[in-house]
């Protein structure tokens, strides 16, 4: 089955900082690739996702690469504000059977 | 439109005791999907459905785990004589159809608690 792999585990920048969060994945048949973010007490909700047939997509400060031939994919956010400060997880589906693969996830803290 | 729920929000119970959730996912979906997260830690993968059926069953824990799921729509998880490690957050999600890749919509979670 899908390995999805998510680093780093915790990640601290400064207001303003970008932030980037890497997973990798095992599974060459995947092809949508989602990213949630769960804020403290709260559900995880989609931020972007990217389909294997593209290789970026971008929505304001939130953008997301995906490398097919090493298996990779990133979330890149910009001009990061406090209200970023979430647990960011990432997901592979192969779409084959709707099985969500999802990472370990990675805490974001941005600080004032 | 109504999302995914999920009740009950809360559930406190003695171990050894049996306990059900309940999932109601957005009208039409036909994808449902059962996790589990332990505090701080990330989202485990229990079983899913497409319709009333559950082609992979190989996120439950035990054979004290099961899950049911009637007319497309709502499912039930439930755990019989829990212990203290099942204590967690138990989220549901639904999304469109099985092919294709969909988003998952979530449900706010029942915190379970074993004593």
């Amino acid at each position: 089955g899908e390995n999805v792999e998510q680093h780093p585990s915790t990640l601290s920048v400064q207001e303003g900082d970008s932030a980037v969060i890497k997973c990798t994945y095992s599974d060459s048949a995947s092809n949508y690739f989602p990213w949630y973010k769960q804020e403290l007490g709260k559900r995880p909700q989609l931020i972007i996702d990217i389909r294997s047939n593209v290789g970026e997509k971008k929505d304001q400060r939130i953008a997301v690469t995906l490398n097919k031939t090493a298996k990779h994919f990133s979330l890149h956010i910009t001009e990061t504000q406090p209200e970023d400060s979430a647990v960011y997880f990432c997901a592979a589906s192969s779409g084959t059977g709707n099985q969500f693969y999802f990472g370990t996830g990675t805490s974001l803290t941005v600080i004032p | 439109g109504a999302g995914v729920s999920q009740s009950p929000s809360n559930k406190v119970t003695e171990k050894g005791k049996d306990v059900e959730l309940r999932c109601d996912p957005i009208s039409g979906h036909t994808a449902l999907y059962w996790y589990r997260q332990s505090l701080g830690q990330g989202l485990e993968f229990l079983i899913y459905f497409q319709g009333n059926s559950a082609p992979d069953k190989s996120g439950l824990p035990s054979d004290r785990f099961s899950a049911e799921r009637t007319g497309g729509s709502v499912s039930t998880l439930t755990i019989q004589r829990t212990q203290q490690e099942d204590s967690a957050v138990y989220l549901c999600a639904s999304s469109l159809t099985s092919s294709g890749g969909y988003e998952q919509y979530f449900g706010p979670g029942t915190r379970l608690t074993v004593t």
